[in-house]
């Protein structure tokens, strides 16, 4: 079964880079799409973007131009990196796995099946 | 975008009793070349991550109690709770991988009445 941790500092400054990480153990980093979500305090889940190995990667529009997320194959680690944050982006962020399959000779990605414990990210100065 | 709409926000139901939360997609989330629905639905407790229940709209997870079943196509989807238990309280989410950006409908929350 595939386990992730995710790791990384708790708080961060207005208009600086959150950076988070995440440590998967019990799978191979080559198996599997690894997204982030992001859960601000008592609302819904929203998708930040995945990642792949080969350094494919796929963000929401509506973040993408301050997402950057890559994996380190050597580490079994994959990260992300959101910056210009603001208090707005004070959540609970997610790291989990996505499977693939191909159909057709299209990739699609897989529901999120294994998911880390979540690690809270304020935003305050 | 496709958006996800789920009802009712919360709901109350009696222990034993059915519970039901529906999910409707701006689009489908049927995918023809294989005719599966992209479509999944989690569990989440307070203080812990989602926990997958469901995927391609009816097909429960290894472990998911039978009491949990999913069903619909296209753009009208349901997750159904037959014989609500105390364990069962949690927020629920249905959420679209058909496509990006992957979204998730607002959560309705599930508490004994």
């Amino acid at each position: 079964q595939v386990r992730l941790q995710e790791s990384g500092p708790g708080l961060v400054k207005p208009s600086e880079t959150l950076s988070l990480t995440c440590t998967v153990s019990g799978g191979s980093i080559r198996s599997f799409y690894w997204t982030w979500m992001r859960q601000p305090p008592g609302k819904g889940l929203e998708w930040v973007g995945y990642t792949y190995y080969s350094g494919g990667t796929d963000y929401n529009p509506s973040l993408r131009s301050r997402v950057t997320m890559s994996v380190d194959t050597s580490k079994n680690q994959f990260s992300l990196k959101l910056s210009s944050v603001t208090a707005a982006d004070t959540a609970v962020y997610y790291c989990a796995s996505m499977p693939v399959e191909k159909v057709r000779g299209v990739i699609m990605v897989r529901e999120a099946n294994y998911w880390g414990q979540g690690t809270l990210v304020t935003v305050s100065s | 975008d496709i958006v996800m709409t789920q009802s009712p926000d919360s709901l109350a139901v009696s222990l034993g009793e059915r519970a039901t939360i529906n999910c409707k997609s701006s689009q489908s989330v049927l995918y023809s070349s294989n005719n599966k629905n992209y479509l999944a639905w989690y569990q989440q407790k307070p203080g812990q991550p989602p926990k997958l229940l469901i995927s391609w709209a009816s097909t429960r997870e290894s472990g998911v109690p039978d009491r949990f079943s999913g069903s619909g196509s296209g753009t009208d989807f349901t997750l159904t709770i037959s014989s609500l238990q105390a364990e069962d309280v949690a927020v629920y989410y249905c959420h679209q991988y058909y496509t990006t950006p992957l979204t998730f409908g607002g959560g309705t929350k599930v508490e004994i009445k």
